[in-house]
């Protein structure tokens, strides 16, 4: 079966490590997407990639990284720069990044625990 | 300025009732896309609808239909005779221009908690 899977569902992490959240697709998907998700709240975007070896900033990239080094693989990063890493983190594929009705597929998260 | 608003923190909604959840987007564009999506509590999401802004007609598909208001910017999502399967939150979104800096990004409401009572 087609899908996003994101790995693992539930992450714990001390203070100060980087951690490297997974997700790859089956989808033959152009596009991928990060969303950070909070307690009660809306998905914000972390970063996006439209196409293999490129990418671009969402809304609160500050203290993530990402990588798009094959099509399948859409690795986020998240460093000890990032301030409250503790989120629900969910990637997102769409076939085309140019298709308007072009519905995003999610994963079913990682829930990241940083103490 | 907030670019999905979704009023409805919380709903609830007797089973076999018909439920209404609201949303208002903004936006200058023309052309854009309306997406509705739903997130049981185990986490995923699930695409619902979606509505094109050139689209004649209210989308439908199943019991979820999409009162689209263009003038009004609003984007109401109808759930018809609710089940107690439909208790999660529900996300509208919103995709505006398809330049490549823009990347085909979603932006997301706050979501509404819909609770189905028995």
């Amino acid at each position: 079966d087609g899908g996003i899977t994101q790995s693992p569902k539930y992450l714990f992490r001390k203070e100060g490590q980087n951690v490297t959240l997974s997700c790859e697709q089956n989808l033959n998907h152009d596009a991928m997407y990060w969303y950070r998700q909070d307690p009660g709240q809306g998905l914000r975007l972390i970063y996006y990639s439209q196409i293999v070896n490129d990418f671009q900033k969402g809304d609160i990239a500050e203290g993530y990284s990402v990588s798009r080094e094959k099509k399948e693989s859409f690795p986020l990063t998240v460093t000890s720069a990032q301030k409250n890493p503790t989120a629900f983190y969910l990637c997102a594929s769409s076939l085309h990044w140019e298709g308007r009705n072009s519905p995003l597929h999610f994963g079913n998260g990682t829930r990241l625990t940083v103490t | 300025a907030q670019k999905i608003t979704q009023t409805q923190p919380g709903m609830f909604v007797q089973e076999k009732e018909a439920v209404t959840l609201d949303c208002t987007y903004d936006t200058s564009d023309q052309s854009y896309g309306l997406f509705w999506y739903k997130q049981p509590s185990s986490g995923e999401m699930i695409f619902l609808i979606y509505q094109g802004s050139y689209d004649e007609q209210n989308a439908t598909e199943g019991r979820y239909s999409l009162n689209f208001q263009k003038a009004r910017k609003s984007a109401n999502l109808v759930i018809s005779a609710s089940q107690l399967g439909d208790s999660a939150m529900y996300f509208c979104a919103m995709r505006e221009s398809l330049s490549y800096n823009q990347g085909g990004k979603l932006i997301f409401g706050q979501g509404t908690e819909l609770s189905v009572k028995p």
